[in-house]
C-alpha cells in the first residue's frame, strides 16, 4: 500500500530564509507526485506536480521540488520565503491510472516578518 | 475548470443525529469523486472515492457512508454520529484521463462538522 511521511511537522522561518520541506513516499512504481497548500481560511490548492520527464518541477510563487527516485523523495523547497507563504503544506502521491490520492500528514510553516 | 461546492460549511449536530453532507461539480462530467477526512496533525485521510453513478469504494470501516445519486452529486452520510465523527470534511474532484488537468484534485472548501 502506498503510503507518505513529512517529517517536518511544524516549521518557523524568517522572512527571506531558505525553505525546504522533506516528503517521502513509501511505493515500488511509478508514481504521480504532489504537493498542495492550505493558506489560512482557505481551500487546498495545488503548489505543483510532477507525472515524468524533469524530476525538477516548479511550481507556482516561486515554489520548486525534486523527485530523487533513488530516495522516495518529492523535497519541496523555496530559496526565500515571504509572510504569505504562511500556510499548511500536504505532500501527496498517486499510483498513475489508480484511483486513490495518499497524503502526508501535513507541515505547518509559519513565517516571521 | 473544474468547481468543486459543498454545504454546508459548517454544522453542529448532537450525538446520535443523522448527517448529510453534499458535494458538487461543476465544469466537468463523469468526475472521479473523494471525501477525505482533516484532523490536524493526521493530514487527509481518504474516506471514499466514486468512479460513476451509484459507485463507491470505502477506504476505512466507519461509521460513515457515502452515495453518489447523480454524476456531479456526492454525498457523505451518517445514521447516528458519533462524538468521533467531528471534524473538517473535504470533498474533491478529478476530471477524467485525456482532458486538460486530469489527474489533479480539486478540493472544495470544506464542511465542519462537530458533534456534540
Amino acid at each position: 500500500a502506498q503510503s507518505v511521511s513529512q517529517h517536518n511537522h511544524h516549521v518557523i522561518l524568517s522572512e527571506a530564509a531558505s525553505l525546504e520541506l522533506g516528503c517521502n513516499y513509501s511505493y515500488g512504481g511509478t508514481v504521480n507526485l504532489f504537493w498542495y497548500v492550505q493558506y489560512p481560511g482557505q481551500h487546498l490548492q495545488l503548489l505543483l506536480k510532477y507525472f515524468s520527464g524533469d524530476p525538477l518541477v516548479k511550481g507556482i510563487k516561486g515554489f520548486e521540488a525534486e523527485f530523487i527516485k533513488s530516495k522516495f523523495s518529492f523535497n519541496l523547497r523555496k530559496p526565500s520565503v515571504q509572510w504569505s507563504d504562511t500556510a499548511e503544506y500536504f505532500c501527496a502521491v498517486n499510483a498513475p491510472g489508480t484511483y486513490k490520492y495518499i497524503f502526508g500528514t501535513g507541515t505547518r510553516l509559519k513565517v516571521l516578518a | 475548470s473544474q468547481t468543486i461546492h459543498q454545504w454546508p460549511a459548517t454544522l453542529v449536530q448532537p450525538v446520535g443525529s443523522p448527517l448529510s453532507l453534499e458535494c458538487t461539480v461543476e465544469g466537468t462530467s463523469n468526475p472521479n469523486l473523494y471525501w477525505y477526512r482533516q484532523a490536524a496533525g493526521r493530514g487527509l485521510q481518504l474516506l471514499f472515492y466514486s468512479v460513476g453513478i451509484g459507485q463507491i469504494s470505502s477506504e476505512v470501516p466507519q461509521n460513515l457512508s457515502a452515495s453518489r445519486p447523480q454524476d456531479r452529486q456526492f454525498i457523505l452520510s451518517s445514521k447516528k454520529l458519533l462524538l468521533s465523527d467531528s471534524g473538517f470534511y473535504l470533498c474533491a474532484g478529478r476530471r477524467q484521463s485525456g482532458i486538460s488537468g486530469a489527474n489533479v484534485l480539486t478540493f472544495g472548501a470544506g464542511s465542519r462538522l462537530t458533534v456534540l
